[in-house]
C-alpha cells in the first residue's frame, strides 16, 4: 500500500541553525509534492510545491528538494527562528485523474529554541 | 479578502445522531476539498468537488458520509448515525483551478466530538 513517512515526529533545534525535515514515500509515483505548515488549532498553510521534474525549489529561507529515485523530499529552513516552530506536513499528489487527492504525511513538529 | 470559513468551529453530538458541517470557500475558487484529521495524524482526504460535482469521493469511509455543493460554492458534509470513531477535526480547503497542483487554502476546521 502507499506509504508516506516524515522522518520524525518531533525535531528540536537551536535558533539560527538549519532545520532539515524529511519526507519519504513508497509504492507511489507522485507528479508533485507540497509542503504545508500547521499551527495548533489551525488549518494547514501552503508553503511550497515542487514538481517531479524539478530538483530544487526555494522561497526566502525555505528550500525543498525532490529526488524521485530515492523517493524522498527534504525541506530546509535556514536561519531558523522561534516563530518557525510548528508542525510541517508533506503532501503528495498524483496528478491527472486523481486531481485534488492529496495524501499527507503525519507531520514533523519543529521546535526552535531561542 | 476572507479566507475559507467553516461552521461550527466545535460540534459535540451523541452517538447515532446526524450532523452537518459547513464550508464557505474563497470566492471564485472552483475546487473544494474535505479532509479529516485525527490527533497526531496528517489530514486524510475525503472528497473533492470541481464546481457542483464530486470529482473524487474515494476517501469517504462509508455510506454514512455524504457531501454536497449544490451551487458550486458553499459545501456541506453530512454524517449520519455518527459513531465515536468519527470524532476528529474536519478540514475544508479550496483552490483556484482544477489542476491538482494548485495551492490549497484550508479553513480552521470543525472539531467533531461524538460521545
Amino acid at each position: 500500500s502507499q506509504k508516506i513517512e516524515q522522518n520524525s515526529e518531533a525535531l528540536n533545534i537551536q535558533e539560527g541553525k538549519t532545520a532539515t525535515l524529511t519526507c519519504n514515500y513508497t509504492n507511489y509515483s507522485p507528479a508533485y509534492l507540497q509542503w504545508y505548515r500547521q499551527d495548533p488549532g489551525r488549518g494547514p498553510v501552503f508553503l511550497l510545491l515542487i514538481r517531479e521534474n524539478e530538483k530544487e525549489k526555494r522561497k526566502e529561507r525555505l528550500k525543498v528538494t525532490f529526488d524521485t529515485t530515492l523517493k524522498q523530499s527534504l525541506f530546509h529552513i535556514t536561519a531558523s527562528q522561534p516563530a518557525d516552530s510548528a508542525t510541517y506536513l508533506c503532501a503528495l499528489g498524483r496528478g491527472g485523474g486523481s486531481q485534488g487527492n492529496l495524501i499527507f504525511g503525519k507531520g514533523t513538529k519543529l521546535s526552535v529554541k531561542p | 479578502g476572507a479566507g475559507v470559513s467553516q461552521t461550527p468551529s466545535n460540534k459535540v453530538t451523541e452517538k447515532g445522531k446526524y450532523v452537518e458541517l459547513r464550508c464557505d470557500p474563497i470566492s471564485g475558487h472552483t475546487a473544494l476539498y474535505w479532509y479529516r484529521q485525527s490527533l497526531g495524524q496528517g489530514p486524510e482526504f475525503l472528497i473533492y468537488f470541481q464546481g457542483t460535482g464530486a470529482a473524487d469521493d474515494s476517501g469517504l469511509p462509508n455510506d454514512r458520509f455524504f457531501a454536497v455543493r449544490p451551487e458550486g460554492s458553499v459545501s456541506t458534509l453530512k454524517i449520519q448515525r455518527t459513531e465515536r470513531g468519527d470524532s476528529a477535526v474536519y478540514l475544508c480547503a479550496s483552490s483556484r483551478g482544477s489542476g491538482n497542483d494548485n495551492e490549497q487554502f484550508f479553513g480552521p476546521g470543525t472539531r467533531l466530538t461524538v460521545l
